[in-house]
């Protein structure tokens, strides 16, 4: 496989749910990174990590906890979500220092009931 | 407060014509210019990067009015598969929590 690839594509869950989305990129990139895509409004950034260290957690409720067992895997565990979390959720990774040319996996589509 | 903004459109553009959209940032510390591109349930792209003296990738030009605080894309001969959702992204330095992405402007070019 090529690119950054996620599963699932796509995931219905219910807000009592626990469930993980996954992230692999095979580009040799050290960062990587998950962001939140919702209708309307602009890409937001949740967590950043560079070499497999946390660099940043902009403000994400507890509810979504990051993993990162190396370089080239990204997990993102779901737990007690609310309906207001149902969005698109893109991984992205680059070279830390070209951190501008970021390559997105095809995203999960996540709907919370 | 608007960091990034877009024009949402869509701009409806017959095939073959030259389109034009701006973008506009509120952080003149920004450094760092991009356009990327994103198609319908599709993951963005990397476009181009925008740089102050303006620059040219083929039948698309961006360009950059510090003073103003804008940037722009320009399409010529526009084609079919030009149609799709551009996102302008700003850099404040610092790694990736520095970028800033607008909420893009829809494009359809129309046979």
């Amino acid at each position: 496989e090529t690119g950054v690839t996620q599963t699932p594509r796509h995931l219905v869950m219910g807000m009592t749910n626990k469930k993980s989305l996954k992230c692999e990129q095979h580009l040799g990139h050290n960062a990587m990174y998950w962001y939140k895509q919702s209708a309307k409004k602009p890409l937001e950034l949740m967590f950043v990590y560079n070499f497999k260290e946390q660099t940043e957690n902009n403000s994400v409720p507890s509810r979504f906890s990051p993993e990162c067992p190396n370089s080239s895997h990204l997990f993102l565990h779901l737990h007690t979500l609310q309906p207001e979390d149902s969005a698109l959720y893109l991984c992205a990774s680059s070279q830390v220092r070209q951190y501008y040319e970021q390559y997105f996996g095809p995203g999960t589509r996540l709907t919370v009931t | 407060r608007k960091e990034v903004e877009q024009d949402p459109g869509p701009f409806n553009v017959p095939e073959g014509a030259t389109v034009a959209f701006n973008c506009t940032y509120s952080n003149s510390a920004s450094q760092s210019f991009f356009w990327y591109r994103q198609d319908c349930r599709k993951e963005p792209k990397l476009l181009m990067s925008v740089y102050s003296s303006g620059n040219e990738d083929g039948r698309f030009t961006a360009q950059l009015n510090r003073a103003s605080q804008y940037i722009s894309l320009l399409i010529r001969d526009s084609k079919l598969s030009d149609s799709a959702t551009y996102l302008c992204v700003v850099s404040s330095g610092g790694g990736a929590d520095g970028l800033t992405f607008g909420k893009g402007t829809h494009l359809i070019i129309q046979p």
